[in-house]
């Protein structure tokens, strides 16, 4: 089966900890995408990333960081410097080759908790 | 800047009734526009999308949504809600790039 698969399912760190939360997928999709989420806040854009080797910045990057040295995967990396990394951390793929009417699919999500 | 307004946090309706949740949108150029669904500690399902066309949109699980230029709004339906509906939708509009910008969506709760 096709799909998009995240883990760890739950996450726990200690404050100061760098943790990386690992995402793949099998759909073939060039572009991926990393989103948080927050309770009453929906979903914003952390980093995405549209083919190997290359990433951008999304609307709240400070603090992460990302790598994509292959197709099927896009590794998030929570430093200390994310004030407050608590939260639901969510993975998406989509073709990229729809342009602007690509739909995006989404993983299963990481939650992460820092004690 | 591209925005989507969901104003409605949290819905309850009974078993059996209709539903409509509410989206308004702010993009200058055409919107493309989503409709997903979360249930708890789970990631996203696309219900329908809306790029061109036929402004009445037709979904999975039964649900459709309406396009409407002029009011910048691209609602979602169902005319029977079912107990397994109750989740947290999201509205979602694309912009450069296959990138979303997020509602911050609405809680369903469905009472029997």
């Amino acid at each position: 089966d096709g799909g998009i698969t995240q883990s760890p399912k739950y996450l726990f760190r200690k404050e100061g900890q760098n943790v990386t939360l690992s995402c793949e997928q099998n759909l073939n999709h060039d572009a991926m995408y990393w989103y948080r989420q927050d309770p009453g806040q929906g979903l914003r854009l952390i980093y995405y990333s549209q083919i190997v080797n290359d990433f951008q910045k999304g609307d709240i990057a400070e603090g992460y960081s990302v790598s994509r040295e292959k197709k099927e995967s896009i590794p998030l990396t929570v430093t200390s410097a994310q004030k407050n990394p608590t939260a639901f951390y969510l993975c998406a793929s989509s073709s990229g080759l729809a342009g602007d009417t690509d739909t995006q699919y989404f993983g299963p999500g990481t939650r992460l908790t820092v004690l | 800047a591209q925005s989507v307004t969901q104003p409605d946090i949290h819905i309850t309706v009974s078993e059996g009734a209709s539903l409509e949740l509410r989206c308004n949108y702010s993009y200058g150029a055409t919107p493309y526009l989503f409709w997903y669904v979360q249930s708890p500690g789970q990631g996203l399902q696309l219900l329908l999308k809306y790029f061109s066309g036929d402004t009445l949109v037709q979904g999975i699980k039964g649900f459709e949504a309406e396009f409407k230029r002029s009011q910048s709004s691209f609602n979602l339906r169902k005319p029977s809600v079912h107990w397994s509906d109750a989740a947290e939708y999201f509205c979602a509009v694309g912009t450069s790039y296959g990138k979303l910008t997020f509602g911050q969506g609405t809680i369903l709760t469905v009472h029997p």
